[in-house]
This record gives C-alpha cells, structure tokens and sequence, in this order.
C-alpha cells in the first residue's frame, strides 16, 4: 500500500512556541490530506481536509488561525500549532488520498506542550 | 449525517479465545467500511475493508463481512494472540469513496497470554 511519513514523530516545546507537523506521500500524489487529532484513549477527530494549491477546510470547531495548514504540493501538507499551549497536546495524525481512493494514515506526531 | 457504533471495551481475552467486536454504522448512500488497527504509540494502519455489501474484507486471520440489512461490519477472529492486543476501529467512508471519513469511537482488546 502506499507510505505516508509523518515528521517528527515526537516534539515537545515550550508555551507559546510554534511547532510545524510534516506529511509526506512517498510513493503517490495526493491530491488532499487530511488532519486528524487523537485525545488519549479516544478516536480520531477529524481537524481539516485539505487540497493542493487551495484553502484548508476547518471542521466545526477547529481553530483554523491556531491550526495553519498549508498543502503547498502533492506530497506535502504541514500543520502549525501556533503559540501552542498544554492543552494542545495530542497525537496527531495526517492521511492522504489520491482523488477518491481510500486515505493512507501517517504514523502519527505526538506533541507535548510544557 | 453518517455515524459508526461499536462496542467500547476494554475487550479482555485469553490467548486463542474467539475474537468479535461489533461495530454499526449509519450512513446516507452506501459507504465503504474499513478496520482499522492502532498499536500503542503508533498511528492507524488499515486492517480490512469492504466496498461494498456483501463483500469480505480478511487480512491477518481477521474477518469481516458488509451486511447491508443489518447495517453492520462486524470484526471476528477465530483465535487471538498476545500480539493482537491494540485499539480496534471502525469506519466508513463516502460516498464518494475515501472521502469523508467516520470513525467510531475504537475498542481496546488486550488479550492474555
């Protein structure tokens, strides 16, 4: 199946400080990604879906001038926590997709805000 | 809009005990439905899926069957081992296929040796 990598896989920063979160598809163009954020021992949460060259789509919810998502080619889509805080600490995960086929997840990024 | 159900946990079981985690979906045009697996400290990797009903998704000795009637994709095992335990989730997506993605709320299955 396809790869998709996540960096880092674990970034801890301090309060205030910004952190960039990097998904790549290695071996396709995905034409959308999608941001997803994992509480501790909960399911997923869909963040945002975003396609090449466009706009993100924030779910309902999401903050989308804390959360920056930038998808600026057909492998690459970066999700920046600004001015992160405690309480954004989560695992976060990225999936990409090429036109309607299925979504390929990353392995996750695990931040912790001190 | 669409939504998945299934059953919580934590789901215990000896090693080679019968394995089965139920899972409904509700769903608007006919999704496509996917087992998901997630080991401790590691991101989601797709374990089965079916597209469409009637379909059988297996991989691994797991088993999972669209029914449609029932709106259900039912996850079973016929024998566990240790390395089985992990967080079991079930999803949907679409239509269109592989877009708007549901996943339910997953299962912790631990199985002892």
């Amino acid at each position: 199946g396809a790869v998709v990598s996540q960096h880092p896989s674990r970034v801890i920063c301090k309060s205030g400080t910004s952190v960039k979160i990097e998904c790549r598809s290695l071996d396709f163009q995905a034409t959308t990604m999608f941001w997803y954020r994992q509480f501790p021992k909960k399911s997923l949460m869909l963040m945002a879906t975003s396609n090449e060259g466009s706009k993100a789509t924030y779910e309902q919810g999401v903050e989308k001038d804390k959360f920056l998502i930038n998808h600026a080619s057909l492998t690459l889509s970066t999700l920046t926590v600004t001015s992160a805080h405690p309480e954004d600490s989560s695992f976060y995960i990225c999936s990409a997709a090429s036109g309607y086929n299925e979504q390929f997840f990353g392995p996750g990024t695990r931040l912790t805000v001190l | 809009g669409n939504s998945v159900t299934q059953m919580e946990g934590p789901v215990t079981l000896s090693e080679e005990a019968f394995l089965t985690i139920n899972c409904t979906y509700t769903a608007t045009g006919y999704p496509s439905l996917f087992w998901y697996v997630q080991y401790p400290g590691e991101g989601l990797q797709l374990l089965l899926k079916a597209t469409k009903a009637d379909d059988k998704g297996s991989n691994k000795g797991f088993e999972a069957t669209y029914r449609k009637e029932t709106t259900s994709f039912h996850l079973e095992k016929g024998s566990v081992q240790v390395s089985d335990s992990a967080v079991y989730f079930c999803a949907l997506s679409g239509p269109p296929y592989g877009q708007n993605f549901v996943f339910g709320p997953g299962t912790r299955l631990s199985v002892l040796p």
